[in-house]
């Protein structure tokens, strides 16, 4: 099984500021990674996917990069609406795999 | 557009039987893969189990393999989750959710609003 671990757990950032969460795999995902929106009470939402695709509908300040093992999902400028929990998934082997996430809080 | 609704959540004592729904709909249900992923209270994301587009072929976790059985009716356009035997650490939040695309590799596009499974005596 891949492990995912993003760091940090906790991200404290002001509005207007940039944001930069980190994921890294266990073993290369070849940049079949995904990352993930989620805010309480709601089901996840795909940002990112092939580790720098942004979903339909998303906004251009999210941003995905990296390779291999490491990936960086960078939000340029935080609104409000930012403000959630993260998480990077794994979807190149079997099982698919998250990261335990990291909540982006207000500074 | 897409829509998963998910249903049959509730209590169920361990050792009980429960059975969990996902309606689809917005799109060819008999093309695409389908997962039941999981959140327990206060907690991250756990993939559960897939299914193939015609259901022939079904994979799960660890965690739950042997008590768990994903099917899907493609008449109906539902996807199914028989949770036998569930145990305190399978209360959770379960997720039904489609791949972004048809293909092998892809990532979870869309997901229902979830049902809540508590188990507990």
């Amino acid at each position: 099984e891949i492990v995912m671990t993003q760091s940090p757990a906790t991200l404290s950032v002001s509005p207007g500021e940039r944001a930069t969460l980190s994921c890294r795999a266990s073993q290369s995902v070849s940049s079949n990674l995904a990352w993930y929106q989620q805010k309480p009470g709601q089901a996840p939402r795909l940002l990112i996917y092939g580790a720098s695709t942004r979903a339909t509908g998303i906004p251009a300040r999210f941003s995905g990069s990296g390779s291999g093992t490491e990936y960086t999902l960078t939000i340029s400028s935080l609104q409000s609406e930012d403000f959630a929990v993260y998480y990077c998934q794994q979807y190149n082997n079997w099982p698919r795999t998250f990261g335990q996430g990291t909540k982006v809080e207000i500074k | 557009q897409v829509q998963l609704v998910e249903s049959g959540g509730g209590v169920v004592q361990p050792g009980r039987s429960l059975r969990l729904s996902c309606a689809a709909s917005g799109f060819t249900f008999s093309s695409y893969v389908m997962h039941w992923v999981r959140q327990a209270p206060g907690k991250g994301l756990d993939w559960v189990a897939v299914i193939s587009y015609d259901g022939s072929n079904k994979y799960y976790a660890d965690s739950v393999k042997g008590r768990f059985t994903i099917s899907r009716d493609n008449s109906k356009n539902t996807l199914y989750l028989q949770m036998n035997s569930p145990r305190a650490e399978d209360t959770a939040v379960y997720y039904c959710g489609r791949d972004l695309a048809v293909g092998a590799m892809s990532p979870f596009g869309y997901w229902g609003q979830g049902t809540l499974v508590t188990v507990s005596s």
